[in-house]
């Protein structure tokens, strides 16, 4: 098990550019989420979804962001067009609803500088 | 609403046992988790409680919850440097999803 895969580890772009994060979870997951870390503000719930289909976006924090999951092993995390404000590290993870004493596993992180 | 608080720093002495508190609000939730996040690292599972149980322990950790007060603590005994990490509270949220507190950031002093 190669755990919860997120691509790319560091990413540098320019502000005004798209920025797209990329996350593979676990085999056989039906949940995923993405969050977003900050010195500021900790850990933040952007959006999950539960077998592809997303169940709460709330924490999306404006219409730049938007998140897909076109199937059970793939989903991606667009910024469009970054800002400054969007730097941080922006973590992916997957979870088993009938696994739910093992939590959720994490990914790496992806650390967005926008400049 | 779903909340889950903690302190952001403690600082301890190599040697010594670190205790990390935790209060949250759902008192629905099944499990309760502490993780671990090193630096430049994900949220790591460090261990769970099911929520009727009150002490867990795992070696140097125990886990002690108070439901009735709905209070969570993470006791590491004999605190060495490698556990210098930032601790994560988190719930099981009714939607499925965790809530996660801010972390506690533990340094350990030699």
């Amino acid at each position: 098990d190669a755990g919860v895969i997120q691509s790319p580890r560091h990413e540098v772009t320019e502000m005004g550019q798209e920025v797209t994060l990329r996350c593979k979870p676990i085999s056989g997951h039906d949940y995923l989420f993405w969050y977003r870390q900050t010195m500021m503000r900790g850990l933040e719930l952007l959006i999950y979804f539960n077998n592809n289909v997303p169940i709460d976006d709330s924490g999306m924090p404006e219409d730049r962001f938007s998140a897909k999951m076109p199937n059970a092993s793939f989903s991606t995390l667009k910024i469009q067009p970054s800002e400054p404000r969007d730097s941080a590290v922006y973590f992916c993870a997957s979870r088993r609803r009938d696994r739910a004493n093992y939590g959720y596993t994490f990914g790496s992180g992806t650390r967005l500088t926008v400049v | 609403g779903e909340d889950v608080e903690q302190s952001l720093f403690l600082s301890v002495r190599e040697g010594d046992s670190s205790v990390i508190n935790c209060t949250y609000t759902d008192s629905s939730s099944t499990y309760l988790y502490w993780y671990k996040q090193e630096p430049g690292a994900g949220l790591q599972l460090l261990t769970y409680i099911f929520s009727n149980m009150d002490m867990k322990q795992d070696q140097r950790l125990t886990v002690l919850l108070n439901k009735k007060d709905k209070h969570l603590s993470l006791r590491i005994a004999d605190t060495q440097t490698g556990d210098s990490a930032i601790y994560f509270c988190a719930e099981g949220g009714s939607q499925g999803n965790l809530i996660f507190g801010k972390g506690t950031k533990l340094s350990v002093k030699p």
